[in-house]
Parts: structure tokens; sequence; C-alpha cells
């Protein structure tokens, strides 16, 4: 597609519950990532996908938080067993490739997903 | 542990001055380096990207990069109160890690 795209763009849900966010990245972008954004707070990275190279799951905040990408496109990020802590916006990126090449390593965001848990 | 630094502001500029935001960063084998904007309630978006020491302009914006000093900064001219944003610096550094400033909040008053 044109951008990159995300759904839900909001989401309420209870504590304790499973939530599932998707992300659609531009056509032909080999390298996603995932954030996380607290209400006046920065950038939480939280993974990132690079072609079919193992993931750097390095920031996901807990294991009840997981993602994957099926076919080196779509993404989708698992929260489990939601917790009031969780509420943020998600944010979704992608890039043409993660390496040091000029320009190709710009990144394009999704509008996010707002979670809120009850 | 790789990081970049920004005062988080506010920073108040008048109308019409010269907004400057700088952010440093602790990688000395960074290549790439981007300045985002982000609206409050919105995602961000690339200003600009730098990759070579000195002065990339663009429009009203200007990037300026000293690698020696390991600092990027970015100036803004004829500052306009629809650049009242939080302005992000990225930075990608070995590994192809990027790193995230958490961004200064840039106010301009009227």
């Amino acid at each position: 597609g044109a951008g990159v795209s995300q759904s839900p763009s909001n989401k309420v849900t209870e504590k304790g519950k499973d939530v599932e966010l998707r992300c659609d990245p531009i056509s032909g972008h080999t390298a996603l990532y995932w954030y996380r954004q607290s209400l006046g707070q920065g950038l939480e990275f939280l993974i990132y996908f690079q072609g079919n190279s193992a993931p750097d799951k390095s920031g996901l905040p807990s294991d009840r938080f997981s993602a994957e990408r099926t076919g080196g496109s779509v993404s989708t990020l698992t929260i489990q067993r939601t917790q009031q802590e969780d509420s943020a916006v998600y944010l979704c990126a992608s890039s043409l490739t993660s390496n040091r090449a000029s320009g190709a390593n710009v990144l394009t965001f999704g509008a996010g997903s707002r979670l809120t848990v009850l | 542990q790789k990081e970049v630094e920004q005062n988080s502001g506010p920073l108040s500029v008048p109308e019409g001055a010269i907004a400057s935001l700088n952010c440093t960063y602790s990688d000395r084998g960074s290549q790439s380096f981007f300045w985002y904007r982000q609206y409050s309630g919105k995602s961000p978006e690339l200003i600009m990207s730098i990759y070579s020491n000195g002065d990339k302009e663009d429009g009203r914006f200007t990037a300026q990069l000293n690698k020696a000093s390991q600092y990027v900064s970015l100036l803004i001219r004829d500052s306009q109160p629809s650049d009242s944003a939080t302005y992000l610096c990225a930075v990608i550094g070995n590994n192809y890690q990027l790193i995230w400033g958490a961004g200064t909040k840039l106010i301009i008053k009227p």
C-alpha cells in the first residue's frame, strides 16, 4: 500500500484479556519495527524484523508480549493477559531496509493503535 | 549502552526567529542521522536525514552534523506556530541499531 497501515486504531479491553494489533507495512519494505509510546513519553523499542533474519526481540517488556511477521509482510503484535500499564499507543514503522545505504533506512510510521486497558 | 541525548524542553521561540535543536550521540561509529517531527497525537514523520559532516538545507530546515564532536542539530528558520511539535533525533549506529532520543518539545509563540 501507499503507507503503513495499522489496525485497530483504537482498542479498549479489560484487564486480563488478550489483544492483537496488526501492521501492514509499505510494499517492498523489508524492515519492520514496533514501538510503544505512553502519553508524553518517547518511543520505546519493542521488536524489529529485517527480512528473513531472526527478529530482535530485545525490547519486549515481558513474555506476555510477542510478535510475528508472516511472509515478510504483515506483522501482528500480541499482548496476552493485558495489564493497565500496557495502555499506550503502539506504533509500527517500516523501511526499505535497515542497512546503512542512504535513504533506504528512513522509517515511515503508521498512525498507531491506541490501547486502553481498563 | 548506546545513547542519544536531547534536551526535553520545552524550547520556546518567538515566531519568525531561528529555532535550534540539538542532539548528541555516544556511538562514534554512527553513520546515519535523522530528525523526525511529531505533532501531539500523531505519528513521527521524517523532516531531515544527514549522512556526512556539514550542513544540509531543505527549505527552512538545516541539519548540521559534526561527527568529531558527536552532535547533530536542526535549525528552523523563520519559525512558524505550525512548527510547534516534538522533534525526535534518531541515529543508526553499529549493527544497524536505530537509537532514538527522547525528543525536544518546541513551542513557537506568535
